[in-house]
């Protein structure tokens, strides 16, 4: 099975901060990378696909990067409503696999 | 627009069975992918069970494989996982996922909100 590393596991930052977590694939899967955001109560929502894809809808803020094993998500401008677990997913192959998640937190 | 509607979560005791189902709408069913992934009280998202779409090729973890079966009914727009020989460590929140294409592309572009599997006697 392919491993998702995430880092940091938890991050505060403030409104306006530029946020970056990183994703690290245990062998290579060339773009095959996908990013959600995931609030309390609420369903995951997809960000990124093909590792740097925005999802329509997501705002322009969320870029994502990378290839073969290390992915970063970046946040340009930390909002508000951006205060949630962020998981990397892999979509190389079965089983698919997610990364630990990133908790962000307010500072 | 989609919507996916999950149902049939509930209390069963270890070693038990349960069916669960996802109403879609709001998109031509047989025509995309479908996954189910859990998410444990504490933990992060664990992928579960996919099929593709058209009645094609089930796939499940390995953490699952004999245990759960995922399936579909293209005319009910329906989406199941008959979950048998229940464990604790199944306890989570059991979320419908929709692919991007008919492939199990694993690349989830709308999610349900969700139906929860408590595993306790």
């Amino acid at each position: 099975d392919i491993q998702m590393t995430q880092s940091p596991s938890s991050l505060s930052a403030s409104v306006g901060d530029r946020v970056t977590i990183t994703c690290r694939a245990s062998q290579s899967i060339s773009n095959y990378l996908n990013w959600y955001q995931r609030k309390p109560e609420k369903a995951p929502k997809l960000l990124i696909y093909a590792a740097s894809s925005l999802q329509s809808g997501v705002p322009s803020r969320f870029s994502g990067s990378g290839s073969g094993t290390d992915f970063t998500l970046t946040i340009s401008s930390l909002q508000p409503e951006d205060f949630a677990t962020y998981y990397c997913q892999q979509s190389y192959g079965t089983p698919l696999t997610f990364g630990g998640g990133t908790k962000v937190e307010i500072k | 627009e989609v919507q996916l509607l999950e149902s049939g979560g509930g209390l069963v005791q270890p070693g038990g069975s349960l069916r669960l189902s996802c109403a879609a709408s709001g998109f031509t069913f047989s025509s995309y992918a479908m996954s189910w992934v859990r998410q444990a009280p504490g933990k992060g998202l664990e992928w579960v069970s996919g099929i593709s779409g058209s009645g094609g090729s089930p796939y499940h973890a390995d953490s699952v494989k004999g245990r759960f079966t995922i399936s579909r009914d293209d005319s009910k727009n329906t989406v199941y996982l008959q979950m048998n020989s229940l464990r604790a460590e199944d306890t989570a929140v059991y979320y419908c996922a929709k692919d991007l294409g008919i492939a199990l592309a694993g690349t989830f572009e709308h999610w349900g909100q969700g139906t929860l599997v408590t595993v306790s006697s």
